[in-house]
């Protein structure tokens, strides 16, 4: 089945540094959206993305979408205490279902 | 207020016993999903229902049911059949293709 692989799987940085996460596909995608968790809550929308390198801004993150539609990333710069928490990656390929990333979870030191 | 309720917030469930979890929105959202959620993974699709009295298997429903008498609510039987019932129980409603999420049931086994 569809297989959306999501790197890293934990990541820890010291308050200020800059944070990415990975999201890759074997197969081409009609869009991607990004979800955040928060640690003992419910994930969250962030954004969609749909056109072959497309970029969104939203303050302190940067979503980008591939040219060939298979990866995506997101970027977070001078990381806060408040982006603790476990950032999803979610994908369609034509069909009505989400498949989820595996997550990558942020911890933010102090 | 607006959203999606989900019941109870935890749940034991002993051996060979079913359980309903419960999940009721106020957005008026046709669509409505069940993943489950384990440590260090993502989540993974259960159920759906596009529409009242219809729902559709998702990747891992053995062991589930479910039904959808009212366009409000999409209740999830955890079934005897389930061997592994310990997880993160999320319940979601969609439009424009973007999941709300309820605050989960966490489902352990006595």
């Amino acid at each position: 089945g569809q297989q959306v692989m999501q790197i890293p799987q934990y990541q820890h940085v010291q308050e200020g540094e800059d944070f990415t996460t990975y999201c890759n596909s074997s197969t081409t995608l009609s869009n991607i959206q990004w979800y955040k968790q928060r640690p003992g809550g419910h994930p969250v929308f962030l954004i969609q993305l749909v056109k072959s390198g497309e970029v969104k801004k939203q303050k302190r993150l940067t979503f980008q979408f591939g040219e060939a539609k298979k990866n995506s990333s997101l970027h977070i710069t001078a990381t806060q205490t408040t982006d603790v928490g476990t950032y999803f990656c979610a994908a369609r390929t034509g069909a009505n279902n989400l498949f989820f990333g595996t997550g990558t979870r942020l911890t933010v030191i102090p | 207020d607006g959203g999606i309720t989900q019941s109870p917030k935890y749940l034991f469930r002993k051996e060979g016993q079913n359980v309903t979890l419960s999940c009721e929105q106020n957005l008026n959202h046709d669509a409505m999903y069940w993943y489950r959620q384990d440590p260090g993974q993502g989540l993974r699709l259960i159920y759906y229902s596009q529409i009242v009295n219809d729902f559709q298997k998702g990747d891992i429903a053995e062991g589930y049911s479910v039904s959808r008498e009212k366009k409000e609510s999409f209740p999830l039987t955890v079934t005897s059949a389930q061997k592994n019932p310990t997880a993160f129980y999320l319940c979601a409603s969609s439009t424009d293709r973007k999941l709300f999420f309820g605050s989960g049931t966490q489902l352990s086994v006595l």
